[in-house]
């Protein structure tokens, strides 16, 4: 059983819907949760981090973490085509690096 | 832009022939990774380093090696590929220690192909 689980997708989703995306995972050590978003034939690019439990809200994403569940998810409002890419889950235990990544969910979002 | 450039961007090569991957970086960050990305696997850590010649292993080292000689470059190297190392590649950087973040920073990536 892999680490870090995400929902494998694909998702689509008609423009401003707001989109839930989702991980769970095993390891009670991590304590860094990142989701990283990436184009498709790009590198992947940092979206959101947190550290340990709670929320963080950054324009129209918004990161929770709910350490007790081992449950992290990303919420999109008002999602836009431009939204449209893979989006990938990932966690560590130090901040050294070393991050388990998830195996990413599609996202399309038709206009 | 994290001023991250790998090369070459896109390479075929043969079974049993050696191939090196260069990960260049213009930040001077100590900790630079290796990943490979596959379909159905994510992204999966192959070697890091954390300084030059300080290097260690992630989950999917075997059969490659890389070397790290000067803080702005990271070296990948098959030694003999293989079809199963046909994939991307992605070289990545980490902002040094002192903050409460573990996020990377990636490169555009390398797409290998061993026929």
């Amino acid at each position: 059983q892999k680490e870090v689980e995400q929902d494998p997708g694909p998702l689509s989703v008609p423009e401003g819907a707001i989109v839930s995306l989702n991980c769970t995972y095993s390891n009670s050590a991590f304590q860094y949760f990142m989701w990283y978003r990436q184009y498709s034939r790009k590198g992947p690019e940092l979206l959101m981090y947190t550290y340990s439990s709670g929320n963080k809200e950054d324009g129209r994403f918004t990161a929770q973490v709910d350490k007790s569940s081992k449950y992290i998810s990303l919420f999109i409002r008002d999602s836009q085509p431009s939204d449209s890419a893979t989006y990938l889950c990932a966690m560590s235990r130090t901040n050294a690096g070393k991050s388990t990544f998830g195996d990413g969910t599609t996202l399309t979002v038709k206009p | 832009d994290a001023g991250i450039t790998q090369s070459p961007r896109h390479k075929v090569t043969e079974t049993g022939t050696p191939v090196t991957l260069r990960c260049h970086q213009t930040e001077n960050h100590r900790y630079m990774y290796w990943y490979r990305q596959d379909p159905g696997h994510g992204l999966r850590l192959i070697h890091y380093s954390y300084g030059v010649k300080d290097t260690d292993k992630g989950e999917v080292s075997d059969g490659y090696s890389v070397s790290r000689s000067k803080t702005e470059d990271f070296l990948l190297t098959l030694e003999s590929a293989t079809s199963s190392q046909t994939s991307v590649y992605f070289c990545a950087i980490r902002e040094d220690v002192g903050r409460a973040t573990d996020t990377q920073y990636f490169g555009p990536g390398t797409r290998l192909t061993v026929l």
